[in-house]
């Protein structure tokens, strides 16, 4: 299948910086990436929805400001976590698919401990 | 909006025994597709297996089916001859157009040697 590389896997941050994440489709050109949070033994939650060439989409109470979503090529898409705060630390994971409807490849997740 | 819940949070099953994880979903379109999903330790999500709304027949992967049940909104996942890889948090999740998958809230499955 498809590979979603995402980088870094961990990172450990002081509270008031910014962190970036980023999540590349390796053999495979996606359009359209999806970037998810997921809380310890919760579901993932969608925070956006990240376009090609275009601005990201995002959920409601996502705050776009601290959360930048930057999808410059069709393998890359970065998440910016902005002025980090210990409440935004979690698990972030990001996905793409070749097509609609088809299997959704996801990266490895990246956990994120502001201290 | 669409809604995709998972009302059993934990499950178990001795290896070597069948078990069954429950979904079910709310939506209004006729065309759609289900998904399930698995996150191991590792965390990294695999997809399980998949099912067309429009399509009758129940996939079918291996040791892994699906009990599709279009006019129920059901979609419950059976695992056959559990292996000790199985243990797993396993999500159900819905698509239709839009590209978005529904995620519902997971189930973690044990499986006992």
């Amino acid at each position: 299948g498809a590979v979603v590389s995402q980088h870094p896997s961990w990172v450990i941050c002081k509270s008031g910086t910014s962190v970036k994440i980023e999540c590349r489709s390796l053999d495979f050109q996606a359009t359209t990436m999806f970037w998810y949070r997921q809380f310890p033994k919760q579901s993932l939650m969608l925070m956006a929805t990240s376009n090609e060439g275009s601005k990201a989409t995002y959920e409601q109470g996502v705050e776009k400001d601290k959360f930048l979503i930057n999808h410059a090529s069709l393998t890359l898409s970065t998440l910016t976590v902005t002025s980090a705060h210990p409440e935004d630390s979690s698990f972030y994971i990001c996905s793409a698919r070749v097509t609609p409807y088809t299997e959704a490849f996801f990266g490895q997740g990246t956990r994120l401990t502001v201290v | 909006a669409q809604t995709v819940t998972q009302s059993q949070p934990e499950m178990s099953v001795q290896e070597a025994e069948t078990v069954t994880l429950s979904c079910t979903y709310d939506t209004s379109e006729s065309d759609y597709y289900l998904f399930w999903y698995k996150q191991p330790p590792s965390r990294q999500m695999i997809l399980v297996i998949r099912q067309e709304a429009y399509k009758q027949q129940n996939a079918t992967e291996n040791r892994f089916s699906v009990n599709f049940q279009k006019a129920a909104k059901s979609f419950s996942l059976k695992i056959s001859d559990s292996q000790l890889g199985d243990a797993a948090m396993y999500f159900c999740a819905y698509e239709t157009s839009g590209s978005r998958l529904t995620f519902g809230e997971g189930t973690q499955l044990t499986v006992n040697p």
